[in-house]
């Protein structure tokens, strides 16, 4: 029930193209999906964050894409650059105030020139 | 601010020795978290404390773990003995509540772990 399963494993995508990672929930509680990007000897940091009660965020290049009835969220990267290549986490969590993110597996982004 | 500052960055030990980690959080912030990255289990949250007592420590896989965090400023994560299955990265973060919503978690760069 706590799962968040997330895909691809690993994605290559050419410079200026766009990244597409996929994340898929259970828990109908969770409530905070947020997405960290973590670099090689470096922790994860917050990226861009969603909550239920829209379908869409945009910041810059990066958007999140929310649909509550199939559970599902995804992270697209427009034009993409050599400098987004990173593993990118998604996340849940549930309830005001409970802090307990549970985190996908990840996904290692190369962005080749 | 200088962020969540952890140490060592490096650990190298042999099975059987007694690991301690530590952690500053960023100042001000009233929740503490250690996870634990491994390539096959991803990030696990361990444990994790709000104004320094300890919330949720389900995660913490064995008793031979054990977290403290004696004041605002400063936690511990404790393996005592280690196993060569304890080597991971192990990372701590901090976050401050605000308004009933979630928070950031900003990470610290992570203690590399390695049991001989």
């Amino acid at each position: 029930q706590q799962q968040v399963k997330q895909s691809p494993q690993s994605l290559i995508v050419q410079k200026g193209g766009i990244s597409i990672i996929n994340c898929a929930y259970e828990n109908t509680a969770f409530d905070y999906f947020p997405w960290y990007q973590q670099f090689p000897g470096k922790g994860p940091a917050l990226l861009i964050a969603i909550r239920p009660d829209v379908s869409e965020k945009k910041e810059g290049r990066f958007t999140i894409s929310f649909n509550k009835s199939a559970k599902q969220f995804s992270l697209h990267i427009m034009d993409s650059q050599p400098g987004d290549s990173a593993t990118y986490f998604c996340a849940a969590s549930s309830g005001a105030g409970s802090y307990q993110l549970t985190f996908g597996k990840g996904t290692k982004l190369s962005v080749i020139p | 601010d200088a962020g969540v500052i952890q140490s060592p960055r490096h650990e190298v030990t042999e099975m059987g020795q007694e690991v301690t980690l530590r952690c500053k959080p960023i100042s001000g912030h009233d929740y503490l978290f250690w996870y634990r990255q491994t390539m096959m289990r991803g990030l696990e949250l361990l444990i994790y404390f709000n104004n320094n007592v300890p919330i949720d420590d389900s995660g913490m896989p064995e008793d031979r773990f054990s977290a403290k965090m004696p004041n605002a400023s400063f936690s511990t994560l404790k393996i005592q003995p280690s196993e060569p299955r304890d080597s991971a990265v192990y990372f701590c973060a901090s976050s401050l509540w605000s308004s009933g919503n979630q928070e950031t978690q900003y990470f610290g760069p992570g203690t590399r772990l390695l049991v001989l």
